[in-house]
């Protein structure tokens, strides 16, 4: 069964340094990988996603994420984190086009001053 | 404004009692889902219906009744809540992307239920 695995459960960054979320997912085939971010009370909002093609996605708010087939990784990266970032933020993969959603437990990330 | 619209926001029901989530989305999505929200556990899938009439089970299904008698709108249902149901409950709207993968692009805001 697939599976996603984000082995952070807290990460702290300073303002304005630059950051990496990290998430490996277990599927055999290429996957359909997504980012999200939730801020307190909120639902969740789609950041990226990627599906096939170029390995380096741009998603919004300044957000990218590289899929790595030979580490089974689709990391999220920014390179100047503002404080308005921290929130909690999941990856999620889905085996085909039609399949379920699998969510991985959250990151959730601090902007230190 | 489009989007997914999630009530109650809170809901506070004592053991036993049955009552309804409701979600409505208003941008056509044929794929609609509910997940629970739970510290440390992510999202877990609780139902889902691919489109009007349709309707299956996600990961944790027990409990929950779902139906969906238009594409707009998809109902939650706990039968006889419990205490292990407490949670926070979103409820996801999705497009179909370049016709092959569905992708959960907009959620609900939340409800946070309670069972004493």
């Amino acid at each position: 069964a697939q599976s996603v695995t984000q082995p952070d459960i807290h990460i702290t960054v300073s303002e304005g340094a630059s950051l990496e979320l990290r998430c490996n997912y277990s599927y055999g085939a290429t996957p359909y990988l997504f980012w999200y971010v939730q801020s307190p009370g909120q639902g969740l909002q789609l950041l990226l996603k990627y599906f096939s093609g170029d390995t380096l996605v741009q998603g919004i708010k300044g957000f990218e994420a590289e899929f790595k087939r030979s580490q089974s990784s689709f990391n999220l990266r920014k390179p100047s984190v503002h404080w308005s970032d921290a929130a909690e933020y999941f990856c999620a993969v889905r085996n085909t086009g039609f399949q379920k959603l699998v969510f991985g437990t959250g990151t959730r990330l601090l902007v230190s001053p | 404004n489009a989007g997914v619209t999630q009530t109650p926001k809170f809901q506070v029901l004592k053991t036993g009692q049955s009552m309804t989530l409701q979600c409505a989305q208003d941008m056509n999505h044929e794929y609609m889902s509910w997940y629970r929200q739970d510290p440390g556990m992510g999202l877990r899938l609780i139902h889902y219906s691919v489109g009007a009439g349709i309707t299956d089970q996600g990961e944790v299904p027990n409990g929950y009744n779902v139906s969906r008698s238009t594409t707009e709108d998809f109902p939650l249902r706990l039968l006889s809540a419990a205490p292990s149901q407490t949670s926070v409950y979103f409820c996801a709207s999705s497009y179909r992307d370049r016709g092959v993968v569905d992708t959960e692009a907009f959620f609900g805001q939340g409800t946070r239920l309670t069972v004493v």
